[in-house]
């Protein structure tokens, strides 16, 4: 199993301030992942990457940047927070062996975010 | 495009009895692969079963199987002897090949098992 590890495990923070979630694997994973996910519904994606140096923005549309300078970190930063960024935040990895569709994700514990 | 669809926003089920959890998915990719997780009021995601869209038999994993009709486009999930730490948000998932490779999640179903 993949040890991954999200922190802060909650956040509450005023609007307009810059934050900075943080996310680590220690298993040497070249896919990392950010999902969005509101109370109750479904997970979107905002942002992967399959290596250091390499970002791409998902599905659902968000102001947070990603990046990827070392190989077990991918921390996700919000320049300007607002109560909409309000949500979970999920962090996932997973190693790319073996054929593409069965790829399993590992996913940290989420940091809960609440911008008042 | 792909799309995953979980009808059941609640179920309810007695400790002990088994329970299956619908899901319809809809891809015009020849090769899929479907997911189930199973989310904790805690928050993580955890992996439970995996079934390829080739696989010729339904997976298995310890009290979890899935039960897959490709003609249906259906991949429900089957809990048996449900036990109180079942209670939990329950997702399907599926991920594709090429610009639909990226995992894709339904709604999501709450599961609460009653003593």
């Amino acid at each position: 199993e993949a040890d991954i590890y999200q922190t802060p495990r909650y956040l509450v923070i005023g609007t307009g301030k810059k934050i900075t979630l943080e996310c680590s694997q220690t298993m040497g994973h070249d896919k990392m992942y950010w999902y969005q996910q509101d109370p109750g519904m479904e997970l979107h994606l905002i942002h992967y990457s399959y290596g250091v140096n390499s970002t791409e923005k998902g599905d659902l549309s968000s102001e947070s940047t990603v990046s990827r300078i070392r190989t077990e970190h991918f921390p996700l930063t919000l320049e300007s927070a607002r109560p909409s960024h309000t949500s979970q935040y999920l962090c996932a990895s997973s190693d790319t062996t073996g054929a593409a569709t069965n790829e399993k994700l590992f996913f940290g514990s989420g940091t809960q975010l609440s911008v008042l | 495009a792909q799309k995953i669809t979980q009808t059941q926003p609640g179920m309810f089920v007695q400790e002990k009895e088994a329970v299956t959890l619908d899901c319809t998915y809809d891809t015009s990719d020849p090769s899929y692969g479907l997911f189930w997780y199973k989310q904790p009021s805690s928050g993580e995601m955890i992996f439970l079963i995996y079934q390829g869209s080739y696989d010729q038999q339904n997976a298995t994993e310890g009290r979890y199987s899935l039960n897959f009709q490709k003609a249906r486009k259906s991949a429900n999930l089957v809990i048996s002897a449900s036990q109180l730490g079942d209670s939990a948000m329950y997702f399907c998932a599926m991920r594709g090949l090429g610009s639909a490779r990226q995992l894709t999640f339904g709604s999501g179903t709450q599961l609460t098992v009653l003593p």
